[in-house]
């Protein structure tokens, strides 16, 4: 079984600073890693995943991330922000079935950007 | 090229009731999942279909029930509508190790 931990409920920052959105999981086997932002009242849009090879990941809309094995941690950053970032950001973690493992999602983090 | 499609956006059904939602793969894709995403919360997988079969469930009781065609569309059925089954109901493809989510079906039960 595997579980994901959004750390912050909510995040607020002022537009142009940088932002980490963390995110921790837990799993038994090896896992491929998922950032999803969901804009309001939309699907989700696949930010950025981690399947193996380099744990520094480079996504769209200038978001990357690291994975980091030893501390089962995937924290999201990005170096400045924008209003149009305002959204919620979602962690997900699956087994290494190649797509056959469903997602297991976190309860996600509403990035507040602040003018 | 279309992404996932999902069918209705929005509808309300009452207590009892049952509803069908439908989707429709990105080109290319053979697997679709289905997940629940309640108000506030992140989504919750509910079950897989590949080549016309159940592959893989969560925790979800036996009132949600699916099918895969052989063009791949998938359609999610749920029995006996509880208040608690309003949400929103998304419908991933995936092929190749990249997942892509519909727009999703709002599902409000009153």
């Amino acid at each position: 079984a595997q579980s994901v931990t959004q750390l912050d409920s909510q995040v607020p920052v002022f537009e142009e600073a940088p932002v980490e959105l963390r995110c921790n999981y837990s799993s038994s086997v090896s896992v491929y890693l998922f950032w999803y932002v969901q804009y309001p009242n939309q699907g989700l849009q696949l930010l950025l995943k981690y399947l193996s090879g380099s744990t520094l990941v480079k996504g769209i809309n200038g978001f990357e991330a690291e994975f980091n094995k030893s501390q089962t941690s995937f924290h999201l950053r990005k170096p400045s922000v924008h209003i149009s970032d305002t959204a919620e950001y979602f962690c997900a973690v699956s087994g290494t079935g190649g797509g056959a493992d469903g997602l297991t999602f976190g309860k996600g983090t509403h990035l507040i950007i602040q003018p | 090229d279309a992404g996932v499609t999902q069918s209705p956006t929005h509808l309300i059904k009452t207590r009892g009731q049952q509803v069908t939602l439908r989707c429709s793969p990105k080109s290319g894709h053979d697997t679709v999942s289905w997940y629940q995403q309640a108000l506030g919360q992140g989504p919750q997988f509910i079950f897989q279909y590949y080549e016309e079969e159940e592959r893989q469930r969560g925790n979800f009781p036996d009132r949600f029930s699916g099918h895969q065609f052989p063009n791949y569309s998938s359609e999610l059925n749920v029995n006996a509508l509880l208040l608690g089954d309003s949400a929103l109901y998304l419908c991933a493809s995936s092929g190749r190790g990249t997942i892509y989510f519909g727009e999703g079906s709002w599902l409000t039960v009153v």
